[in-house]
């Protein structure tokens, strides 16, 4: 069965360092992967995928994260952090769609001053 | 535009009663999902539709839960007899379609059984 785990359940980051998120999957073949956010009040955003081809994926919001297959891995990386982005981090895989997806419990990302 | 909208947003009941939790999905999407997010939880899938059919009903926890769709917009999902571990928050997303899409979410239902 696939799973999704998310080691860190709570991160406390100052502004302006860097941050990496960490995603671990046990999947039968390479899935498509998700990193989505989710700030108070609002609903999920979706920050990148990836689905094949270069293993370093570019999101929005200055995210990037790095599939490794050998280690099934997909973290997520942000070189400076923002107080924006304060918030819950979801790492997600799918079978073979977009839409059908299996969630990590999440990480709680707080900046501070 | 207008994104996903749930109502309501805020749902407390007591424990035995039903409950009927309503999405509006972005026009035009033909995908819609359902998802339940309990404390300190990621998102568990619980079902999806293409246009008013569920191919996939796998995630529903028990026959209390049920879902519909009509007119390929609106869908509803219906829990009955809640218990207190159907408290939860439940999101709704939609997509333009089911593999090539990016899933747009709702802000969500609270729903408290007590």
């Amino acid at each position: 069965a696939q799973s999704v785990t998310q080691p860190d359940i709570h991160i406390t980051v100052s502004e302006g360092a860097s941050l990496e998120l960490r995603c671990n999957y046990s999947y039968g073949a390479t899935p498509y992967l998700f990193w989505y956010v989710q700030s108070p009040g609002q609903g999920l955003q979706l920050l990148l995928k990836y689905f094949s081809g270069d293993t370093l994926v570019q999101g929005i919001k200055g995210f990037e994260a790095e599939f490794k297959r050998s280690q099934s891995s997909f973290n997520l990386r942000k070189p400076s952090v923002h107080w924006s982005d304060a918030a819950e981090y979801f790492c997600a895989v799918g079978a073979n769609s977009w839409g059908k997806l299996q969630f990590g419990a999440g990480t709680q990302v707080v900046v501070t001053p | 535009g207008a994104g996903v909208s749930q109502s309501p947003s805020n749902k407390v009941t007591e424990k035995g009663k039903d409950v009927e939790l309503r999405c509006d999905p972005i026009s035009g999407h033909t995908a819609l999902y359902w998802y339940r997010q309990s404390l300190g939880q990621g998102l568990e899938f619980l079902i999806y539709f293409q246009g008013n059919s569920a191919p996939d009903k796998s995630g529903l926890p028990s026959d209390r839960f049920s879902a519909e769709r009509t007119g390929g917009s609106v869908s509803t999902l219906t829990i009955q007899r809640t218990q207190q571990e159907d408290s939860a928050v439940y999101l709704c997303a939609s997509s333009q379609d089911l593999y090539n899409s990016p899933l747009h979410f709702g802000n969500g239902t609270r729903l408290t059984v007590t």
